[in-house]
């Protein structure tokens, strides 16, 4: 069955740097791939949809990139800021059509 | 964006009681949701999927006769949980498909209920 792999250490960056999020993924190829933000006690929230013909997408400071080949996406959040600080979840649709989530990456941005 | 508003966001019950947990989509029609559980630290886990109008489908060990999913209209699914036991503490989150273009491939999520069974 389809896994996927986020780095379950929490990432802590300065302020003003670019935080990078890895998604590994273990089997097929999604035709997409989705992240999300989760904040403490609230449910996650879409972020950006990337689809395997797209090398990268982009919205305001994050940048997602997908390799089909790797079998991983990079999620960047550049010019980081404290609200930035959250979980982001990495997702896929597996082959019967059930959404999947990766275990999620805690980010910690310092002022 | 889509928005799915779900009620009530912490409900603390005692033993044995049951509970029952709405989700809505605002401003758009959903005719599959979906409900979640989420305990500290861990990913979401797909509890069931929620077709308007028909039975609902649980992931394997999830026990149907525990969680009772309603799905009556395009924009409300219940989940109740019957009988609820302090191991049935948790995060429950429902989410909804969008139905047309690109948000048919996305899910939007409600805010989520914390449950506590005393």
């Amino acid at each position: 069955s389809q896994k996927i792999e986020q780095n379950s250490e929490a990432l802590n960056i300065q302020e003003g740097k670019t935080a990078t999020l890895t998604c590994n993924y273990t089997n097929y190829s999604p035709a997409y791939l989705q992240w999300y933000r989760q904040d403490p006690g609230r449910g996650p929230v879409f972020l950006l949809l990337i689809r395997e013909n797209e090398k990268e997408k982009r919205k305001e400071r994050l940048k997602v990139t997908f390799d089909t080949t790797l079998k991983q996406s990079l999620f960047h959040i550049t010019a980081s800021q404290p609200a930035d600080s959250a979980t982001y979840l990495c997702a896929l649709v597996d082959q019967g059509g059930k959404l999947i989530f990766g275990q999620g990456t805690e980010l910690s941005v310092k002022p | 964006g889509a928005v799915v508003s779900q009620h009530p966001s912490w409900v603390i019950c005692k033993s044995g009681t049951s509970v029952k947990i709405e989700c809505r989509s605002l401003d758009f029609q959903a005719t599959t949701m979906f409900w979640y559980r989420q305990f500290p630290k861990q990913s979401l886990m797909l509890m069931a999927t929620s077709n308007e109008g028909s039975k609902a489908t649980y992931e394997q060990g999830v026990e149907k006769d525990k969680f009772l999913i309603n799905h009556a209209s395009l924009t409300l699914s219940t989940l109740t949980v019957t009988s609820a036991h302090p191991e049935d503490s948790s995060f429950y989150i429902c989410s909804a498909r969008g139905v047309a273009g690109l948000a048919k491939n996305i899910q939007y999520f409600g805010a989520g209920t914390r449950l506590s069974v005393l």
